[in-house]
């Protein structure tokens, strides 16, 4: 069975700029959390989507947004790169919207801002 | 907000010593996970505690909970080059999705 796919895997873009990342969780898993991993740092909660519906967000500013879609795959959109948002971005699928459960990591997307 | 403290940052042990690391949470915890990176690779989910005083073992890993909730531990007896990687935990607040990790403590394992 597939597990969680990301992409796209490696990207660098300039400062002001957009970017989208996409993640398809495993078949069956309707919830999925987008995390946020500095070099050296553990990852940090962005959202988890449950449903389509946004059950919860981190503490990062508007310039991060996200949804899901009726297959519950997700995307996950930054406006306005700043260099301090280079980072390893991951998705987690989980098979339910509980509050507990192990996640299920994809391997990321390597975002460089330049 | 919620902070997860883990120490210590990092461990070096000859192979075939122990290797210990531990969680401190600012809140009260509902469960704490913990998970494995290797290098250049992504979190991989290791175990779940939830109980007060929870102790699990797989193999040769032993993990803790602590009776208020809000500490952990994982202890590897024996280390192995295959141990070889950072070791997070994640606690998570009552009602909350949010899983909230420590800066993680980097093994590394000296054959």
């Amino acid at each position: 069975d597939a597990g969680v796919t990301q992409s796209p895997t490696h990207l660098i873009k300039t400062r002001g700029q957009h970017v989208t990342l996409r993640c398809s969780p495993i078949s069956g898993h309707k919830s999925v959390s987008w995390y946020q991993q500095v070099l050296g740092q553990g990852p940090q909660f962005i959202f988890q989507y449950y449903e389509k519906e946004e059950r919860g967000r981190g503490n990062f500013p508007d310039r991060f947004s996200a949804r899901q879609f009726p297959n519950y795959s997700s995307e996950l959109n930054v406006n306005a790169l700043l260099l301090g948002d280079s980072a390893l971005y991951l998705c987690a699928s989980l098979p339910t919207g509980a509050f507990t459960g192990e996640l299920f990591f994809g391997e990321g997307s390597r975002l460089t801002v330049l | 907000g919620q902070q997860v403290m883990q120490i210590p940052q990092y461990q070096h042990v000859q192979e075939g010593e122990d290797f210990t690391t531990y969680c401190n949470s600012s809140t009260t915890l509902s469960n704490i996970q913990w998970y494995k990176q290797r290098p250049g690779g992504h979190p991989v989910f290791l175990i779940q505690l939830v109980k007060s005083g929870e102790v699990k073992k797989q193999k040769r890993l032993t993990f803790q909970f602590g009776e208020a909730k809000k500490n952990s531990s994982l202890h590897i007896t024996a280390t192995q080059t295959t141990d070889v990687g950072t070791y997070f935990c994640a606690g998570r607040g009552a009602g909350s999705y949010q899983l909230t990790f420590g800066k993680g403590t980097k093994l590394s394992v000296i054959p």
